[in-house]
């Protein structure tokens, strides 16, 4: 079962646009974080964000965190086509030892 | 620190086979994760290990999955009478636990191993 419901599920945008993707959870949550995969590839690390934070900077990415809400935001500014990639955020639960992986956001930037 | 490393990177089977992956963590990491993620899902929790002791398996982990790290240090995952159903990529991931109240770990992933049952 996963915890993390992103939306949308797929975007599609043109270079140098701002891509949004939106993360909902369910339970309550030490941290939140977001990877980024390339096709056929693992895993890597963007930005992490702790429950006692409301918002994160990182370069181009801005992430931010309404635990009233259980929702995160990730933006990327200024998109470039080696954004293109899926998306996920992951959750890690007070109390448990793993990340808890959302459905993923794919996004295209086209040129 | 060469990153995560997991072998093979494809593995075709026929159903029915036992395979077994291999997956090398970042050598100062304490802590080694194995995911199975399918077409278009995120990725989906299997098992992990605080150096050698195994500490949690998901409940949807059938018997056929076995896991070990020994010395903590490398760890191979290793499915019996594989299944069409087992066909998906499996993922290692690895990072140092650490101490504060706010558990702030990252993981660092292989690039995985693709598994089909033919």
């Amino acid at each position: 079962s996963q915890q993390g419901e992103e939306d949308p599920q797929a975007l599609s945008i043109q270079e140098g646009e701002n891509a949004t993707m939106n993360c909902s959870y369910k339970t309550s949550i030490n941290n939140l974080q977001w990877y980024r995969q390339n096709s056929g590839r693992g895993l890597v690390h963007l930005i992490l964000i702790r429950s006692n934070e409301r918002e994160k900077h990182s370069g181009r990415l801005r992430v931010t965190l309404d635990t009233s809400k259980k929702s995160s935001s990730l933006l990327i500014t200024a998109s470039r086509a080696a954004d293109t990639a899926s998306y996920f955020c992951a959750t890690s639960l007070w109390g448990a030892q793993k990340l808890v992986f959302g459905q993923g956001t794919r996004l295209t930037i086209n040129p | 620190d060469t990153g995560v490393s997991q072998n093979p990177r494809h593995k075709i089977t026929k159903r029915g086979q036992n395979v077994t992956f291999r997956c090398d963590p970042i050598s100062e990491h304490n802590r080694l994760y194995w995911y199975r993620q399918t077409l278009g899902q995120g990725p989906e929790f299997l098992t992990y290990f605080q150096n050698e002791a195994q500490l949690e398996k998901s409940r949807l982990l059938s018997d056929r999955f076995s896991a070990e790290r020994p010395k903590g240090s490398f760890s191979t995952l290793e499915i019996q009478r594989t299944e069409q159903g087992d066909s998906a990529m499996y993922l290692c991931a690895s990072t140092s636990l650490g101490t504060g109240a706010y558990r702030d770990e990252k993981l660092f992933f292989g690039s995985g191993t693709q598994l089909s049952v033919l």
